[in-house]
């Protein structure tokens, strides 16, 4: 149990454009879904906290505006990297924590994100 | 603001030895440390955690100690072989007053056959 998958894997997109990435939670809800980012040989820095049915909590630096997040339902969460340009990218992964569970969150694969 | 220190970046083990990461983290209010494994490319994986209501708790060949009082925490892998070569993060959560995770930068565990 407690499958999280993240779509796209890769993607790769020209500068300006707008590239989203979904977060899913395949066999359990969440109500609290994150949003981290990770550059080469760098840890994961947290971006956002995506709370279903309310405004996602950005991180200090984080651009609320270049990087849209909606929460639509307890199993869904989108990431929408705007106006993309060459120092975006970098491997997103979300994570999400079951409503009914522990602390314990799980991880999507991740989705690497190549801005030419 | 928040932050969790990791040490050492790097190790090197010989196969069979014993292999110790150690973190500190800096929010008192933090209850939860979870140990992550991440191979190159995929997802951290869960190998274990720990509350902040336990001293120590321990998984065949891995373990992992909390000292509270001066926010230490620690993995300890024993007999190491070769696939546990990968990076290992430790992270510090809180659960009351919005959860978040705070990693730290990560060790790169290499073990030598």
């Amino acid at each position: 149990g407690a499958v999280v998958s993240q779509h796209p894997s890769r993607v790769i997109c020209k500068s300006g454009t707008s590239v989203k990435i979904e977060c899913r939670s395949l066999d359990f809800q969440a109500t609290t879904m994150f949003w981290y980012r990770q550059f080469p040989k760098q840890s994961l820095m947290l971006m956002a906290t995506s709370n279903e049915g309310s405004k996602a909590t950005y991180e200090q630096g984080v651009e609320k505006d270049k990087f849209l997040i909606n929460h639509a339902s307890l199993t869904l969460s989108t990431l929408t990297v705007t106006s993309a340009h060459p120092e975006d990218s970098s491997f997103y992964i979300c994570s999400a924590r079951d409503r009914h569970g522990s602390y314990e969150q799980y991880f999507g694969p991740g989705t690497r994100l190549t801005v030419t | 603001g928040e932050n969790v220190e990791q040490h050492p970046s790097t190790l090197s083990v010989q196969e069979g030895d014993s292999a110790v990461i150690k973190c500190t983290y800096s929010d008192s209010a933090s209850n939860y440390f979870p140990w992550y494994k991440q191979e190159l490319g995929k997802r951290p994986q869960l190998i274990i955690d720990i509350r902040s209501n336990v001293g120590e708790k321990k998984d065949q060949r891995i373990a992992v100690t909390l000292n509270k009082t001066a926010k230490h925490f620690s993995l300890h892998i024993t007999e190491t072989q070769p696939e546990d070569s990968a990076v290992y993060f430790c992270a510090a959560s809180r659960g009351t007053g919005g959860f978040k995770t705070i990693f730290g930068a990560g060790t790169r565990l290499f073990v030598k056959a």
